[in-house]
């Protein structure tokens, strides 16, 4: 079964600072997709980056980037000059295929990042 | 254009009741998933559904959980005899048919339902 594992329950970063956010995966299979979802205090799942397993260049959008190391199960989400508007919950998320031939999206336990301004 | 709609976003029930959350996809969306969301934890997989068919239920509870997507209407998701433990945010969520395999279409979410069990 596939597993998502975000080491840090909760980061905090200077506005205009850099973070980044760690993800890790186990997995035996070769394609799938990851994300990253942000849920703000209004609770919506906001999509913010995905980045398909087959792909070595690394996804960005914007101030959101990853850091995708395949070999490693490795997906981490850098987000530079925060924004106070960034401070949410980040959930790391993996997609795949299941035996019912339907895609399925596993969850991490979630980042709660702070912006300090 | 709207997106996932879901309501009420906020139900309170007591123990014993019946709870229903509706989810209304996208426009030219077939593909419905349900995921719950208890507090301090990520989302969990419950169901995936298309229209008339449950295709993945290994998520849902075995008991009291049932899931819908009727050929007309919004999906519903519907606890019975709801238990304190039953309190979570649920989303859904839709997507579009892909092509085989894995598609590059992702899930859209809705606002989720917050169910509060008294």
């Amino acid at each position: 079964a596939q597993t998502v594992t975000q080491s840090q329950p909760e980061m905090s970063v200077q506005e205009a600072e850099t973070v980044t956010l760690s993800c890790t995966y186990d997995t035996s299979e070769s394609d799938y997709y990851l994300f990253w979802y942000k849920q703000p205090p209004s609770r919506q799942m906001i999509l913010v980056i995905r980045q398909e397993a087959y792909k070595q260049q690394n996804a960005t959008e914007n101030r959101f980037s990853v850091n995708f190391q395949k070999a490693a199960k490795s997906f981490s989400l850098k987000i530079s000059d925060s924004q106070l508007g960034d401070a949410a919950m980040y959930f790391c998320a993996y997609r795949t295929l299941t035996n019912f031939g339907n895609e399925k999206l596993t969850f991490g336990t979630g980042t709660r990042l702070t912006i300090i301004p | 254009n709207a997106g996932v709609m879901q309501n009420p976003r906020h139900l309170v029930r007591r123990r014993g009741q019946e709870a229903r959350l509706r989810c209304s996809p996208m426009k030219g969306h077939s593909h419905v998933y349900w995921y719950r969301q208890l507090p301090e934890e990520g989302l969990k997989f419950m169901v995936y559904l298309q229209k008339e068919n449950i295709i993945d239920e290994s998520g849902m509870p075995k008991e009291r959980f049932s899931a819908e997507f009727p050929k007309e209407g919004p999906s519903i998701l519907r606890i019975q005899q709801v238990v304190r433990g039953d309190s979570a945010a649920y989303f859904c969520a839709s997507s579009r048919p892909g092509q085989g395999g894995l598609s590059n279409q992702p899930q859209h979410f809705g606002d989720g339902t917050r169910l509060s069990i008294l």
